[in-house]
């Protein structure tokens, strides 16, 4: 069971436009996540976080939105840039459920910013 | 500076065999994971350990064996069971609780021939 789900599998965008990528989730318990941006033969680095106390955290051109009734978050990026082309996971995590903390991933989506 | 080290970044190894992945920390991070990636399933988690001496099994344990004798090591071993062993492996560390989330290594890509 999927638990945390990025349905787009890729997205292209246009550079100096506005990118969205989305995330649902289906276990209440979360209360806390992330976007990780992952480059081809590296790592996952943290991009951004959100607490479920709060319906929106801004860091420079990155903005992450949170529904929790909808169960819903999003990641904005304004303006892309070509830099920004990269895999992006989200991730939540929640004490107090069977995950005990640890980060449970969406299947990622692929972002290319077209010049 | 801090960090977590991955090694090797590319391994090959013959079908069949068993090979250790090397995963350190110094961050002074109590828990530890290893995740494997492959095309179009993100992230699935193999292990993890949140104290020294102690792992739990994550979504996808079958094949792969862990120790973590020490809270700076995590070594994760492909074994022969693993019955497709060819993917992008990544260790990971954080706090507990996550806080910030983890921090990732840069990953080692196993081929097995």
């Amino acid at each position: 069971d999927q638990q945390v789900k990025q349905n787009s599998p890729s997205l292209s965008v246009q550079e100096g436009r506005i990118s969205i990528l989305n995330c649902d989730y289906t276990n209440s318990m979360f209360d806390y996540f992330l976007w990780y941006k992952k480059y081809p033969a590296e790592g996952p680095t943290f991009l951004i976080s959100i607490s479920s106390i709060k319906d929106k955290n801004e860091d420079g051109r990155f903005t992450v939105f949170l529904n929790k009734s909808a169960k819903h978050l999003s990641l904005h990026i304004v303006p892309s840039q070509p830099g920004d082309s990269a895999v992006y996971f989200c991730a939540a995590s929640g004490w107090g459920s069977s995950n005990t903390g640890k980060l449970i991933f969406g299947q990622g989506t692929t972002l290319q910013v077209k010049p | 500076d801090g960090g977590i080290t991955q090694s090797p970044k590319y391994l090959f190894r013959k079908e069949g065999q068993n090979v250790t992945l090397s995963c350190e920390q110094n961050l002074n991070h109590d828990a530890m994971y290893w995740y494997r990636q492959d095309p179009g399933q993100g992230l699935r988690l193999i292990y993890y350990s949140q104290i020294v001496n102690d792992f739990q099994k994550g979504d996808i344990a079958e094949g792969y064996s862990v120790s973590r004798e020490k809270k700076e090591s995590f070594p994760l071993t492909v074994t022969s069971a693993q019955k497709n062993p060819t993917a992008f492996y990544l260790c990971a560390s954080s706090p507990t609780p996550p806080g910030q989330g983890y921090t990732f290594g840069s990953g080692t890509r196993l081929t097995v021939v």
